[in-house]
């Protein structure tokens, strides 16, 4: 299996304009994770999935970000507006239902909002 | 809220020292742990999970152990290598009927100098 892909890796936008990350989960995993990494703030969880359905968002900053998995190969995070402060590396991840959620992590998308 | 905490931040050791590092969190009742190793600009790769109810996991030079009484869990590693250098976070998955929240340290950036 090839891993979790995201895509893009690297994305440099200005401030109030749309971005979309995507990604893609390992097959066979029923769990798909998206963090947010910054030096002052560390690992974040900003929101999972089980099986395409949203089961807690309460990590999402505010109302400009949103996050959907239309399908089980398939997710976005979108931020709109974006804001400088939005800055930071975005990671994807996923696990699959078992006695022990091993989560598998992408490469990342650093996002930089000028 | 769980609150992990790692100690060292940073760690700079000599070629072929063995090392520990420590992971701390506040809520014992967590359901596992995971300790992963994350390179400069790249995603988290995952090195070893411990299940609540054992005490340790061994992978090559690596063991990892788990004291969750105490809210405690070390990675040891044994005759460290340059290769060795990265950032190491240890992540706790909490006691839940449902879900897969990890909680992260702010990592141990190692740098095993030749």
């Amino acid at each position: 299996d090839a891993g979790v892909i995201q895509s893009p890796r690297h994305e440099v936008t200005e401030m109030g304009q749309e971005v979309t990350l995507r990604c893609k989960p390992i097959s066979g995993h029923d769990y798909l994770f998206w963090y947010r990494q910054t030096m002052m703030r560390g690992l974040e969880l900003l929101i999972y999935f089980n099986n395409n359905v949203p089961i807690d968002d309460s990590g999402m900053p505010e109302d400009r970000f949103s996050a959907k998995m239309p399908n089980a190969s398939f997710s976005t995070l979108k931020i709109q507006p974006s804001e400088p402060r939005d800055s930071a590396v975005y990671f994807c991840a996923s696990s699959r239902y078992s006695s022990n959620n091993e989560q598998f992590f992408g490469p990342g998308t650093r996002l930089t909002v000028l | 809220k769980q609150e992990v905490t790692q100690i060292p931040a940073a760690l700079s050791v000599p070629e072929g020292e063995n090392l520990v590092l420590n992971c701390s969190f506040t809520d014992s009742a967590i359901y596992n742990l995971q300790w992963f190793r994350q390179d400069p600009g790249k995603g988290l790769t995952s090195l070893l999970l411990i299940q609540s109810s054992q005490r340790e996991q061994t992978s090559g030079r690596l063991n990892a152990s788990l004291d969750k009484s105490s809210g405690r869990s070390t990675l040891y590693i044994a005759a460290s290598q340059p290769g060795d250098s990265a950032t190491y976070l240890c992540a706790v998955r909490q006691e839940e009927t449902s879900g897969s929240r990890l909680t992260f340290g702010e990592g141990t950036q190692l740098t095993v100098n030749p």
